[in-house]
């Protein structure tokens, strides 16, 4: 099975200021035949189902706020959020889908400091 | 708009059987792969099983091969999710998931508790 490893596993950043979540594969998710990155990010608020907030590893879905952005290919990858709102504060989890079974990182809690 | 609403879960004693149902609209149901994803209380989210769009290919977490299995009715836009021989450690909140081709579009997921 692939691991997910996300780091941290919390962080307090101030309102305004950018929270960066990092994912690490244990292989690569990035297929060659179209290069994507089978990589996606989510984002679960206390009490609700997860979101999808990015997906190929760095494109916003609709609604998505700009603030949220995504990098990396292959194996390393960040989600970053430019400048903190209140309204983001979640547990945020990077997930691949190269291969069954599909597997998540352990989440990323995002706090306000 | 994706709308998956869960059904059928609860308490249920070890070693007894329970069966998830989640109906859907906003995928195009029936030409969609879905899912199970599980989240223990506090914990992270564990995907459970896949069917596709059909029902001929189903994939299963190791952890649940042999005691779950996931089928799907497209005339109802249901797929149903058959747990048996459950243990303390499946209690849960199950989601069900429509795969689009950029990730996962979630229920609101319901409990399942398995306790003497």
């Amino acid at each position: 099975d692939i691991v997910m490893t996300q780091s941290p596993d919390s962080l307090a950043v101030s309102l305004g200021e950018r929270a960066t979540i990092n994912c690490k594969s244990s292989r690569n998710v990035l297929y060659s035949s179209n290069n994507k990155n089978y990589l996606a990010w989510y984002q679960q608020k206390p009490g609700q189902p997860p979101q999808l907030v990015l997906s190929w590893a760095s494109i916003r879905e609709s609604g998505v706020p700009d603030r949220f952005s995504g990098s990396g290919s292959g194996t390393d990858f960040t989600l970053t959020i430019s400048s903190l709102q209140a309204e983001d504060v979640a547990v945020y989890y990077c997930q691949q889908h190269y291969t069954t079974p599909w597997t998540f990182g352990q989440g990323t809690k995002v706090e306000i400091k | 708009e994706v709308q998956l609403v869960e059904s059928g879960g609860g308490l249920v004693q070890p070693g007894g059987s329970l069966r998830l149902s989640c109906v859907g609209s906003g995928c195009t149901f029936s030409g969609y792969w879905m899912h199970w994803v599980r989240q223990a209380p506090g914990k992270g989210l564990v995907w459970v099983s896949r069917i596709d769009s059909v029902g001929g290919t189903r994939s299963y977490a190791d952890s649940v091969k042999g005691r779950f299995t996931i089928s799907r009715d497209n005339a109802k836009d249901t797929v149903f999710l058959l747990m048996s021989s459950l243990r303390a450690d499946d209690t849960a909140v199950y989601y069900c998931a429509c795969e689009a081709p950029t990730g996962l579009f979630w229920g609101q997921g319901i409990h399942v508790t398995v306790s003497s």
